[in-house]
C-alpha cells in the first residue's frame, strides 16, 4: 500500500465551481500534513497546511480526520488560476511522503 | 517566507557528462535540506537527505557513488549526477525546512534534467 495516495483526477470544473478531493495517508503516526500545488513543470509550492481542527484560507479550506486517516482539500469560487496540480504532503518522523498529485483543471 | 534557491534550472548535455546542482537557502540557515526527483506524472521521490557537516543519508535504492551530495555550509548543499545516463532524465527539486517542528518545506525551482 501506498503511504499517501490521491485521486488523480482530472477534476474539471466551471469557473465559479466548488471542488473537493480527499488524500489518504497510511501510518497513524504521521504528525503533520500539508497541500502543496505544483504546476507544469514547476516546483511545489506550499498551499497550506493541515490543522487538526481545520483550516480555512481564503477559497481554501483543508480538514485532517485521524480516525480515518485522510486530509481534504475544498476549493470554493474556483478560478481560472486554481488550475494546478494539487499535492498532499504528510509528515512522519521528519520524513516527507508525497501523493502523486490530483489534477485539477477549471474552465472559462 | 522562506526562500530556497536552485541552479541551473535546466540543464541538456551528453550521456556521460557529469552536473552539479546547486541548492541554497536565502534567508535562513539549513542544517537539513533534500533532494527529490519527479519523473512526469508521478510523485516526488525523496532520493537522500543533505545533513551539513556530515555524510548524506540516501534512501534505499539510491547509488550513493552516482548521486553525490556535498552540505558544505548551514546555506548550500549540491547533488552531483556523475556519469549522466538518458535513464537520469528527471526533475530534480530541493527543498530546506526552517527552525521548529513540523515546519513545511520550502522547494527550490527545480531543475530539469535532460540527457541525450
Amino acid at each position: 500500500r501506498k503511504e499517501v495516495e490521491q485521486d488523480p483526477g482530472p477534476f474539471n470544473v466551471p469557473e465559479g465551481a466548488t471542488v473537493a478531493f480527499n488524500c489518504t495517508y497510511s501510518n497513524s503516526a504521521s504528525q503533520s500534513f500539508f497541500w502543496y500545488r505544483q504546476d507544469c513543470r514547476k516546483e511545489p509550492k506550499l498551499l497550506m497546511s493541515v490543522y487538526s481542527s481545520g483550516n480555512e484560507d481564503g477559497r481554501f479550506t483543508a480538514q485532517l480526520n485521524r480516525a480515518s486517516q485522510y486530509i481534504s482539500l475544498l476549493i470554493r469560487d474556483s478560478k481560472l488560476s486554481d488550475s494546478a496540480t494539487y499535492l498532499c504532503v504528510v509528515n512522519t518522523y521528519y520524513k516527507l511522503s508525497f501523493g502523486a498529485g490530483t489534477t485539477v483543471t477549471v474552465r472559462a | 517566507g522562506a526562500v530556497v534557491s536552485q541552479h541551473p534550472s535546466w540543464v541538456i548535455c551528453k550521456s556521460g557528462t557529469s552536473v552539479k546542482i546547486e541548492c541554497r537557502s536565502l534567508d535562513f540557515q539549513a542544517t537539513t535540506m533534500f533532494w527529490y526527483r519527479q519523473f512526469p506524472k508521478q510523485s516526488l521521490m525523496l532520493m537522500a537527505t543533505s545533513n551539513e557537516g556530515s555524510k548524506a543519508t540516501y534512501e534505499q535504492g539510491v547509488e550513493k557513488d552516482k548521486f553525490l551530495i556535498n552540505h558544505a555550509s548551514l546555506t548550500l548543499s549540491t547533488l552531483t549526477v556523475t556519469s549522466a545516463h538518458p535513464e537520469d532524465s528527471s526533475f530534480y527539486i530541493c527543498s530546506a525546512t526552517g527552525q521548529g517542528d513540523n515546519q513545511p518545506q520550502h522547494f527550490g525551482d527545480g531543475t530539469r534534467l535532460s540527457i541525450l
